[in-house]
């Protein structure tokens, strides 16, 4: 057990609706980073939040969005969703998010889009 | 723009045959080569941090190295208990971790 916790585990939904995903990072850690996981991409970094602060930005499509509360819990909104956004969405966490810091993974989210 | 390319894609190995996993790199002011261990449907495992060329890392029957260009995982005497897909990531001056694609390794008994 990483101590990161992602909720919801799995999540079915329709094309065009709206999801979002929790991430709670390990106690003591301000760091928290989003990554997609989809078969044929591998896992591909989305965006990263350092207390509250957006730190880092990859490929991460418009339709979504995240954010990082003062508790330091994030949360990535997923809208307008397509078959394509199918994949395994991992949250991750540091202690502060510059080098020398271990980054852990929780056990991700599974979003089915049909 | 950050680049990881592990090799191979697949190794499938006899229980206590050691061999090496291969990741080549290009990052503009590494902070850290990682790599983490990936077990179907499940979250990427922390394996090692290393920071700078020469390091080397041990930890059962795994031990990682680090030239400026590349990262080595070395698995000795492997069981099947080590089957599992290693991700090798590098984190360059904007923080953010890429990864490749993984090296997939079965052991058989």
């Amino acid at each position: 057990d990483s101590g990161v916790t992602q909720t919801p585990k799995h999540l079915i939904t329709a094309t065009g609706q709206r999801v979002t995903l929790r991430c709670s990072p390990r106690s003591g850690d301000l760091s928290v980073y989003w990554y997609q996981q989809s078969l044929d991409q591998g896992l591909q970094f989305l965006i990263q939040y350092y207390n509250g602060e957006e730190r880092a930005k990859g490929n991460i499509l418009e339709r979504f969005s995240a954010q990082q509360f003062p508790d330091l819990h994030s949360e990535l909104n997923l809208s307008s969703l397509e078959l394509g956004d199918s994949a395994l969405y991992f949250c991750a966490s540091s202690v502060t998010g510059d080098s020398g810091n271990t980054i852990y993974f929780g056990e991700g989210s599974w979003l089915t889009v049909v | 723009e950050d680049q990881v390319t592990q090799s191979p894609e697949a190794l499938r190995l006899q229980e206590g045959e050691s061999s090496s996993l291969n990741c080549s790199y290009t990052v503009s002011g590494l902070r850290g080569l990682f790599w983490y261990r990936q077990d179907p449907g499940k979250g990427p495992e922390f394996l090692f941090t290393l920071y700078s060329a020469g390091e080397e890392k041990e930890k059962e029957r795994l031990k990682a190295t680090l030239t400026k260009k590349e990262s080595f995982l070395h698995i000795t005497a492997p069981k099947p208990e080590d089957s599992a897909t290693y991700l090798c990531a590098v984190q360059g001056p904007d923080y953010k971790l890429s990864f490749g694609a993984g090296t997939t390794v079965t052991v058989r008994a």
